[in-house]
Parts: structure tokens; sequence; C-alpha cells
């Protein structure tokens, strides 16, 4: 089985930096997702980290440690429009292919 | 972009319905999702398909589910008889691949609202 634990609320300031940490257990590993998702709207994929490091996508940037079982997305000059529920996911090794499984969300709110 | 589409966005239905609810994946993707989030929770995965069979499904993808691919577009989830814990937004997603690094860049619909009264 695997498990994801995020923290439920984040709140931050517009220009700031907000960190989303993710903690994982699964029975295998093939890398770390995240998602975005506005109010009454659709999960967009952001970023994806297969092995240990930093990856940066413009202003997001998503980390993992494979030894920690730990990943973050780094939200940077954050804007109002970044208000929204951020998901991470891994696969669900126990089947054939590895579904997608998510966490229960951060839901970020980006204050003036 | 391409985009997956789902209809309808909001559907009401009565205890005991059936109700089938429809999806067009993105053309060149080979592998097809359906997931519910029931209103402010998590987004939780029912089923994945590909080559026009049942690939995996979770434990809520019970008898009372089915999934089926009519043509060579449509991507549809069927819930027999509905009960009230069934309203959630359903989504259905797509990927092109379902393994590697692809396999964790789903695309999702906009989203089916169904309500059971």
């Amino acid at each position: 089985g695997q498990s994801l634990e995020q923290p439920s609320e984040v709140t931050a300031v517009e220009g700031a930096i907000v960190q989303i940490n993710c903690t994982y257990q699964t029975s295998g590993f093939y890398g770390l997702s995240w998602y975005q998702q506005h109010d009454g709207g659709a999960p967009t994929f952001l970023s994806y980290n297969a092995l240990d490091g930093l990856e940066e996508t413009g202003r997001f940037s998503s980390f993992l440690s494979r030894s920690d079982s730990y990943g973050y997305l780094l939200l940077q000059e954050l804007q109002m429009k970044d208000s929204a529920s951020y998901f991470c996911a891994v696969r669900d090794v126990g089947g054939s292919q590895g579904n997608l499984i998510f966490g229960k969300g951060t839901k970020l709110s980006v204050k003036p | 972009e391409p985009e997956v589409t789902q209809t309808p966005s909001h559907q009401v239905t009565q205890m005991g319905q059936e109700v089938i609810l429809r999806c067009v994946p993105i053309s060149n993707h080979l592998y097809f999702y359906w997931y519910r989030q029931i209103l402010g929770q998590k987004v939780e995965f029912l089923v994945s398909f590909y080559n026009n069979e049942i690939s995996e499904k979770s434990e809520i993808f019970d008898d009372q589910f089915s999934v089926e691919r009519p043509d060579g577009s449509n991507f549809t989830l069927k819930i027999r008889s509905t009960k009230l814990e069934d309203s959630a937004m359903y989504f259905c997603a797509s990927s092109r691949t379902g393994q590697g690094s692809g396999a964790n860049v789903l695309t999702f619909g906009a989203g089916s609202r169904l309500t059971v009264l």
C-alpha cells in the first residue's frame, strides 16, 4: 500500500516563498508528482521527480529525497493566482501499471 | 492544446437511477482513468483502462460501476444504481503512456459533478 502526508493548509503573502512538504510510504517507488487544483477546476500537472534533487520550472521547483521518502514543492514570487490546492502523488505499484495515487492536498491561500 | 472533454458538466439524479458519464480522452493517449473527488476531499483513483480492458481498479470501483470504450473516442463510466454517497466530482484523465515518467503526467478533464438526491 501507500500513504502520503502533506499539510492541510498553508497561508502566505504575495511575493513570498512557500514550501509544501510531502512524505510518502510506498511498497515501491516510481517518482513523486505534484498537481495543482484551483477551486472547481481539474487537477493539472506541475512537476515530477524520479531522482533525488531539485527540478525547477519557472517559479515552481520540486525536490525529492528518496532516502527520506520526502519531497517538497517550492513556490516563489507568490501571486494571487497561486491560491489553489496542491497535491503530491505517487504511483501505486501494486498494480501492473502503477496508478497515480494522490495525497489529501494542501490548500494554499495567498494574501495581498 | 489538446484537452480531455467530459459531459455532462453537472448531473442531478435520484437515488437508484443509472448514470453514464462520458469522456473524450486526448486522441494520441493510450491510457484512460476515472477518478472521483468528494467535495473538499482528495482525488481518489477508481479505475484505469488500456487496450480496451480494465487494467486496475480500486476497492471503490465495485459491481455498480463499469467502464466502456464503445467507439474509438468515447470512454464512459456507468454507475448502475446510484447511492447518496456517489455524489462527487468525477474526473476522467488520460496519459500517453502507462510506464516510466510519462505515467505520472495525467491530463484531467474539467469533471462531471454528480449529485444524487
